[in-house]
């Protein structure tokens, strides 16, 4: 059973504090995602990686971060978190040559607020 | 990525077939019409997509009108595990990788 699996399901940080989202796939897929869900404005792409080390910036990487340092793993960071990055973040992945017509595997979702 | 249409919200009893319409009147040739669901508190999942023909899975089937501007995904017996939000999504093989979803269409299922 192919899996994404996300570091926490729940988290709550303080204003100012560094945020690490973790994300991990055993599917061998060479492209991973970070979203963000919020109620009104449906799934928003932060950053996606096509491949170790490679990243690119979605619609919306003000204030974010990321990491691909193995296939398998795609870290967000939060440099230094804000009440207005309060969201829910979805990981996913697709393999292929980033054609967008394969499915995507999202992951169970981080609720991330902050105080 | 052309937009779409979906009712809000849709109620359907339970093992009774759903059709969920979604309207894309913009649609280009290298559109493919993707569907994803979302259970409450999980993530989106893969449903189903196609590009011009008729389309059937273990989950769930996809018609698509022969002008392509609109579509319907059909459940055959909806159960009370297909409660969620339903989208449907266009996305050009040319374009960039990411999905853009909408507000999708709220399936309830009655028992």
């Amino acid at each position: 059973d192919v899996k994404v699996t996300q570091s926490s399901r729940y988290l709550v940080k303080r204003t100012g504090e560094k945020v690490f989202l973790e994300c991990v796939q055993d599917m061998d897929h060479e492209n991973m995602f970070w979203y963000r869900q919020d109620p009104g404005l449906g799934l928003r792409l932060i950053y996606f990686s096509y491949d170790v080390k490679m990243k690119e910036k979605g619609d919306i990487p003000e204030g974010y971060s990321v990491s691909r340092e193995k296939k398998e793993r795609f870290s967000l960071i939060l440099e230094s978190a804000s009440t207005n990055q309060t969201s829910m973040y979805l990981c996913a992945s697709t393999n292929g040559g980033g054609h967008t017509y394969n499915e995507q595997f999202f992951g169970p979702g981080t609720r991330l607020t902050v105080l | 990525d052309a937009k779409t249409t979906q009712p809000n919200s849709m109620e359907s009893n339970e093992e009774e077939p759903v059709h969920l319409p979604c309207n894309h009147s913009t649609i280009s040739g290298t559109d493919y019409i993707h569907w994803y669901r979302q259970l409450p508190s999980q993530g989106p999942e893969y449903v189903i997509h196609g590009l011009t023909s008729n389309v059937n899975n273990r989950m769930a089937s996809l018609a698509i009108a022969e002008d392509r501007k609109s579509s319907t995904l059909i459940l055959h017996r909806a159960t009370l595990r297909d409660a969620a939000v339903y989208y449907c999504i266009l996305i050009s093989s040319g374009s960039a990788r990411q999905l853009t979803f909408g507000s999708g269409t709220q399936l309830t299922v009655l028992p």
